[in-house]
């Protein structure tokens, strides 16, 4: 069984241009989550899809950010316009019951320059 | 709300050494406590996790934990260590029920040397 996949692995953008990580959460997890850590403090949650709804997008720092997923299966994270800040590596998961466990994607590296 | 903290940023051992990783947490509702592991270069992988029931829990490689509720702590134990284990260590809480989002610490680093 796969495990969850996110694309690119690196990303190195300029200030002002526009990125979009793909994360494939394993096949039949409704869940889909997306994380952040910048700069090496605590990884922070952004949203949680559950199929393609939003169930949970407190954790979104600002309207440059817009998560999608389209169908309920893979999502997409586009950030219009990058900023420095936004510098870090971004963590897709995807679970499937209740019981808290997540799998998570080996994150994709994105630097704003 | 709720908050991790991981006392210890880094932590370098020797190999075949004991080491304690401490993971303090805040909530004022159950939750479930988790530890993640990040080899280099890897995603996160689920070491260990307490949802309920015994306070000990034993995890993969080795590593375990145990839930004090008086002390909100989650303390992540291994009498052994190898230089395999050298890795960034995440503590995390989760409101228990339901699909909830991950509230991680800080991360420990875990250095073991030869």
């Amino acid at each position: 069984e796969a495990g969850v996949t996110q694309f690119p692995s690196h990303s190195v953008i300029e200030k002002g241009q526009t990125v979009t990580l793909r994360c494939d959460p394993i096949s039949g997890h409704d869940n889909l989550y997306w994380y952040r850590r910048v700069m090496g403090k605590e990884i922070k949650f952004l949203l949680h899809f559950v199929k393609e709804s939003k169930q949970d997008e407190s954790g979104m720092p600002n309207n440059r950010f817009l998560a999608e997923r389209t169908g309920g299966t893979y999502s997409t994270l586009k950030v219009q316009p990058a900023e420095l800040e936004d510098s870090g590596v971004y963590f897709c998961a995807s679970s499937q019951d209740t019981s808290g466990r997540e799998y998570f994607g080996p994150g994709t590296r994105l630097t704003v320059t | 709300a709720q908050s991790v903290t991981q006392l210890d940023s880094q932590v370098p051992v020797f190999e075949e050494a004991p080491v304690e990783l401490r993971c303090n947490y805040s909530s004022s509702v159950s939750v479930y406590l988790f530890w993640y592991v990040q080899y280099p270069n890897q995603g996160l992988q689920l070491l260990l996790k307490y949802l309920s029931g015994s306070t000990l829990v034993k995890g993969i490689n080795g590593f375990e934990a145990e839930f004090n509720k008086s002390q909100t702590s989650f303390h992540l134990r291994k009498p052994s260590v190898h230089i395999s284990d050298t890795a960034e260590y995440f503590c995390a809480v989760q409101v228990s029920g339901g699909y909830n989002k991950l509230i991680f610490g800080a991360g420990t680093r875990l250095a073991v040397h030869p």
